[in-house]
């Protein structure tokens, strides 16, 4: 079965560092997401992302954050800055059609520790 | 607002059935959907119930009453490696695509 992948799937970094997290959704998916999950809490909506623009993010997504789609194939989520409380496990996910009709594919997820 | 509110745990006996339940609070409801996700791994989905009734997918069946606000996630015929955290989940749409995410059920298989 196809899968979403992400790199890298840890990563440490100094407070006030830039971090860029990477994702491959599946190849003929049109929607691509960002999710956050603090360790024994729930999954938190960041973003979502089709045609190449942000279609809805919440309010944990403020100017330090933004996401790139760079190329064919590569969906990417940078912070600029990093601060303690976003060390968090990141998630990519990616759906086929609209989210309310289509199933989420998740990645495996990369765990961002912020030190 | 959102919210989708679940119990945070549940434990139940291996071959038995348990049922988790989510009450949810939202604008432009389309349907319910459930993932799983074990320890240190990623959301799977289950299931997604647009209207009312039950959805049955093996040994997890899955149940909605928009009037009362209302899901369950049933399991049967419980197996250890069922242990693992249920998420119940609201998509909405009318311009946006987002994916709100319940508080999570983490349920504890027992022999």
């Amino acid at each position: 079965e196809p899968e979403v992948t992400q790199t890298p799937s840890h990563q440490v970094t100094q407070m006030g560092q830039e971090v860029i997290l990477r994702c491959v959704p599946i190849s003929n998916h049109l929607y691509f997401y960002w999710y956050r999950q603090i360790l024994g809490q729930k999954v938190e909506f960041l973003v979502s992302f089709y045609n190449n623009e942000i279609s809805e993010k919440s309010e944990i997504f403020d100017d330090q954050f933004s996401v790139e789609r760079p190329d064919g194939s590569n969906f990417t989520l940078k912070i600029r800055s990093t601060k303690l409380e976003d060390s968090a496990m990141y998630f990519c996910a990616s759906s086929e059609g609209q989210a309310t009709n289509e199933k989420l594919f998740f990645g495996s997820g990369t765990q961002l520790s912020v030190l | 607002g959102q919210s989708l509110e679940q119990p945070s745990e549940v434990t139940a006996v291996e071959g038995a059935i348990v049922q988790i339940n989510c009450t949810y609070q939202t604008s432009g409801f389309y349907g319910l959907s459930w993932y799983q996700q074990h320890d240190g791994g990623a959301p799977t989905f289950l299931s997604y119930n647009a209207l009312d009734g039950l959805e049955e997918t093996g040994r997890f069946s899955s149940f909605l009453s928009r009037s009362d606000s209302y899901g369950y996630l049933l399991l049967q015929e419980l197996q250890m490696k069922d242990s693992a955290s249920y998420f119940c989940a609201v998509p909405i749409s009318g311009g946006y695509q987002k994916v709100t995410f319940g508080t999570g059920t983490k349920l504890q298989v027992i022999p």
